[in-house]
């Protein structure tokens, strides 16, 4: 079944302590993208990837980085989290980025809670 | 101002009746997504527009260009189409800028 898989799908963790969310396709996908929702702010996009080994900062990327070794995986890692990162967390797909924007497909989202 | 605005941000309908919920945009666009998000969180896209107008079951989604807005309508809507729905634009210009959302429509149908 093709599809987005994020793990964890519920984290709660403590100020500074580094934590990785794993996002993982199975589609072939070249371009994949991570973005954050917030109540009252809606989704917003933190970082994407038009290939492996290209990555590029969206409109929120502060406290966040990401890496693209392979490309079915695109991991984002909140090395020293803070409670404002508190959010819904989403990663997505598509087959490329070009003129044409293919449909994204969302993964199920990971709800992460910093205290 | 928000590059994206959607509009009603609460709509509350019976079941049967028709929906339109819109969406304008102030940025040049590559292409424009529908999505829906049920309560559940999970989201799912539904249309993507750069040019005319797309058809799904009981959902037309509309784009002019030229006015920078577009419409999504439900016909004959039922409570399972209770969600949020939300418009999304792939900025153009030159690289890939990803894409940038409205605050969605919260939509309840009710029977």
């Amino acid at each position: 079944e093709a599809q987005v898989t994020q793990n964890p799908r519920y984290l709660i963790t403590v100020t500074g302590k580094k934590l990785t969310v794993t996002c993982s396709q199975n589609m072939n996908h070249e371009y994949m993208s991570w973005y954050r929702q917030d109540p009252g702010l809606g989704l917003r996009q933190i970082y994407y990837s038009m290939n492996v080994e290209v990555t590029d900062k969206g409109d929120v990327p502060e406290g966040y980085k990401v890496s693209r070794k392979e490309k079915r995986n695109f991991p984002l890692i909140l090395e020293s989290p803070s409670p404002n990162q508190t959010s819904l967390y989403f990663c997505a797909s598509s087959p490329s980025w070009g003129e044409q924007t293919d449909t994204q497909y969302f993964g199920p989202g990971t709800r992460l809670t910093v205290l | 101002k928000n590059e994206v605005e959607q509009s009603p941000q609460n709509l509350t309908a019976q079941e049967g009746e028709f929906i339109t919920i819109n969406c304008s945009y102030s940025v040049g666009i590559s292409a424009l997504h529908w999505l829906q998000q049920h309560p559940g969180g999970g989201i799912v896209s539904l249309f993507m527009l750069s040019s005319g107008k797309k058809k799904h079951g009981r959902l037309i989604a509309t784009i002019n260009i030229q006015e920078k807005h577009s419409s999504l309508h439900i016909t004959a809507s039922h409570p399972r189409d209770s969600a949020v729905y939300i418009c999304a634009v792939g900025r153009s210009g030159g690289g890939a800028d990803g894409l940038t959302f409205g605050k969605g429509t919260h939509l309840i149908i009710q029977p």
